[in-house]
């Protein structure tokens, strides 16, 4: 299978714990994305990265997250101090061109 | 603020009809603009795109219409089939940036046998 992998697929934490997620992109695609999605809603942008370089982030990235994606390659996406309103899926994108193709996505519930 | 909007939260059809999903958007600088198909705990398949210099295209069974001066889509799947069963997403990003997308909310689409 050669699309987008994401792993864990469903995570559980207790509030005040770390999480981190991983996203291997396409192996050709040079952009890589997260997104959050939660219940009803349409994934929102969290944080672009083009090759190692992380070019935008939205304002919905607190500092308890941080993604990082050394040598271009997979990319990890880390939640600290967890609380309840974290709680959604996460997902991962990537892409070569204009069109996005997105992993299967993490699920995280913070109890 | 809402940038790129689906009005119908569900939408049902008979099997072998057409389904006709609407997506209205406000941000004039979108220029490419894509449908994805998403099941429950998977994450969004792409499906159809277009770009702002054109107003259709179309990929088997689905086509996508563009309306610029309404700032406007639609996505047409013809015949409809239960395995088309699934929420679709709207779309739209500004080509040439960093190409983030802003997704509408969806619409849940029930084909009906």
């Amino acid at each position: 299978d050669t699309g987008v992998s994401q792993n864990p697929r469903h995570k559980i934490t207790k509030r005040g714990q770390n999480v981190t997620f991983r996203c291997d992109p396409i192996s050709e695609h040079n952009r890589l994305y997260w997104y959050r999605q939660t219940l009803g809603q349409g994934p929102e942008f969290l944080t672009y990265f083009q090759n190692e370089a992380q070019l935008e982030k939205s304002r919905l990235l607190s500092d308890r997250f941080s993604a990082e994606r050394p040598k271009g390659s997979f990319s990890t996406l880390e939640i600290q101090r967890t609380e309840q309103g974290d709680s959604a899926m996460y997902l991962c994108a990537s892409s070569l061109g204009q069109t996005q193709y997105f992993g299967p996505g993490t699920r995280l519930l913070v109890l | 603020d809402q940038q790129v909007k689906q009005n119908s939260p569900s939408l049902s059809v008979q099997e072998g009809r057409i389904s006709i999903l609407n997506c209205d958007y406000t941000n004039s600088m979108f220029d490419y603009f894509l449908w994805y198909k998403k099941y429950p705990a998977e994450g969004p398949t792409f499906l159809i795109s277009i770009s702002s210099i054109k107003d259709k295209n179309e990929d088997g069974r689905f086509t996508v219409f563009l309306n610029k001066s309404a700032k406007h889509l639609s996505l047409h799947i013809v015949p409809s089939q239960p395995g088309d069963s699934a929420v679709y997403f709207c779309a739209a990003t500004v080509s040439g940036g960093y190409q983030k997308v802003t997704f509408g909310t969806g619409t849940k689409l029930q084909v009906i046998p």
